[in-house]
């Protein structure tokens, strides 16, 4: 199984702050790669696809870049609304599996 | 907006079997791929499998010996059993859409609430 490693785990930001969340893949994954968003009791949103293309919805405040192994999630002027865990997940390889989240916290 | 909801009893005996319907709204189950996901407490994510529309399925390794799916299309639902549960498979159990053109890889789009399934006697 391709094993998928975030970091950091967790952050604190304030509000207006950008952040930038690593993604790493144990083996290249092309650029099959997607991102989530989960707030507590809500369902998972889904971000981006493909690295870096943006799901019908999501604002360009969201951004995600990389191939092969490394992959990043960039969140632009933060909201209150933006607090919550992200993760990612590969789909090139089965079984498809995600990162283990980053939760990001109000400082 | 597709909506997805998850139902199904919140708990199931050992030993016994887990079964769950996800039920599709505001779209058709047709030309998709329809998964589940679970989350146990404190621990990340794990996808169990999809069901094609047409019923063909791709299940993880690690759960395929005890893992059944199956479509319905003339409800637009989907369902997962899951046989001979432990404690260990206490979770959070999402359905989730997954779409993409035909030349290329699915990803998920759409995902359920999630409902929560404890395993206990």
């Amino acid at each position: 199984d391709i094993q998928m490693t975030q970091s950091p785990s967790s952050l604190s930001a304030s509000v207006g702050d950008r952040v930038t969340i690593t993604c790493r893949a144990s083996q290249g994954i092309r650029n099959y790669l997607a991102w989530f968003q989960q707030t507590p009791g809500k369902a998972p949103k889904s971000l981006i696809y493909a690295a870096s293309t943006l799901q019908s919805g999501v604002p360009s405040k969201f951004s995600g870049s990389g191939s092969g192994t490394d992959f990043t999630l960039t969140i632009s002027n933060l909201q209150p609304a933006d607090f919550a865990t992200y993760y990612c997940q590969q789909y090139y390889n089965f079984p498809w599996t995600f990162g283990q989240g980053t939760k990001v916290e109000i400082k | 907006q597709v909506q997805l909801q998850e139902s199904g009893p919140g708990l199931v005996k050992p030993s016994e079997t887990l079964s769950l319907t996800c039920t599709v709204s505001g779209g058709s189950i047709n030309n998709y791929y329809w998964s589940w996901i679970r989350q146990p407490p404190g621990n990340r994510l794990e996808w169990i499998g999809f069901v094609y529309y047409t019923g063909s399925t791709n299940l993880n390794p690690s759960l395929k010996s005890r893992v059944g799916m199956s479509v319905d299309t003339s409800k637009n639902q989907f369902s997962l059993r899951l046989s001979s549960v432990t404690a260990a498979d206490t979770a959070v159990y999402y359905c989730a859409r997954a779409t993409g053109p035909k030349w290329d890889l699915p990803y998920f789009d759409f995902w359920g609430q999630g409902s929560l399934v404890t395993v206990s006697s």
